[in-house]
């Protein structure tokens, strides 16, 4: 079956540019996660969704960063005015029931690298 | 092979040999956590995972243990093959009453499989 898919694979934006990051989760997986990995690290929270509500957004390190889920399935993460320290992998990742306890699926993420 | 995942973050091990793969959680109150495989370029992978209730669960040619006493995870590889090459990070979650399920990442512990 398919799994979580982003889009673009990779990106490179010169800095000041806005970019757009898509994240396609499992059909019918209520919950929605990104994250961002910086190169030889783990993953990090940015922001969650359940359905279309953006429950936390307590990771998101700026107000450059913004993400919408508006009809509870594809998710769209913006970045504005891009910096270089913003270069990372944004990961996507949902899981089934948005029970706190249970296991979240990823996509293979976006390559963002700013110059 | 046995590694501290925040000390030594390389194992290498001989193919055939069983892995283990240590991890020092942050928080006591954490009641969740999961194992995931990264490859390189790739999303993590789901492997395990546990809730705090169990000390042990085992899936295929994987095991997780759980010391909740010293907030102590391990995953142990049984004959560990060339494609167990990768990254291993451990995940927590669960903890807070605004807990959303987010995921807090170790820092990842490089596998290494030599033939």
């Amino acid at each position: 079956g398919a799994g979580v898919s982003q889009s673009p694979r990779y990106k490179v934006a010169k800095r000041g540019q806005d970019v757009a990051l898509r994240c396609d989760p499992i059909s019918g997986h209520v919950s929605l996660f990104w994250y961002q990995q910086a190169l030889g690290q783990g993953p990090e929270f940015l922001t969650y969704f359940q359905n279309e509500a953006q429950l936390d957004k307590s990771g998101l390190p700026s107000d450059r960063f913004f993400a919408e889920r508006p009809e509870g399935s594809v998710s769209t993460l913006k970045i504005q005015r891009t910096q270089q320290e913003d270069s990372a992998v944004y990961l996507c990742a949902s899981s089934l029931r948005g029970d706190k306890r249970e296991k979240q699926f990823f996509g293979p993420g976006t390559r963002l690298t700013v110059l | 092979g046995e590694s501290v995942g925040l000390h030594l973050p390389t194992l290498s091990v001989q193919e055939g040999d069983n892995s283990i793969i240590n991890c020092a959680y942050s928080n006591s109150a954490s009641d969740y956590f999961i194992w995931y495989k990264q490859e390189s370029g790739k999303g993590p992978q789901f492997i395990i995972d546990i809730r705090s209730n169990m000390d042990k669960r085992q899936g295929q040619r994987v095991t997780v243990l759980l010391n909740k006493t010293v907030k102590h995870l391990s995953l142990q590889i049984a004959a560990t093959q060339p494609g167990d090459s990768a990254v291993y990070f451990c995940a927590e979650t669960g903890f807070g009453s605004g807990n959303t399920g987010k995921l807090i990442f170790g820092q990842g512990t490089t596998l290494q499989v030599k033939p």
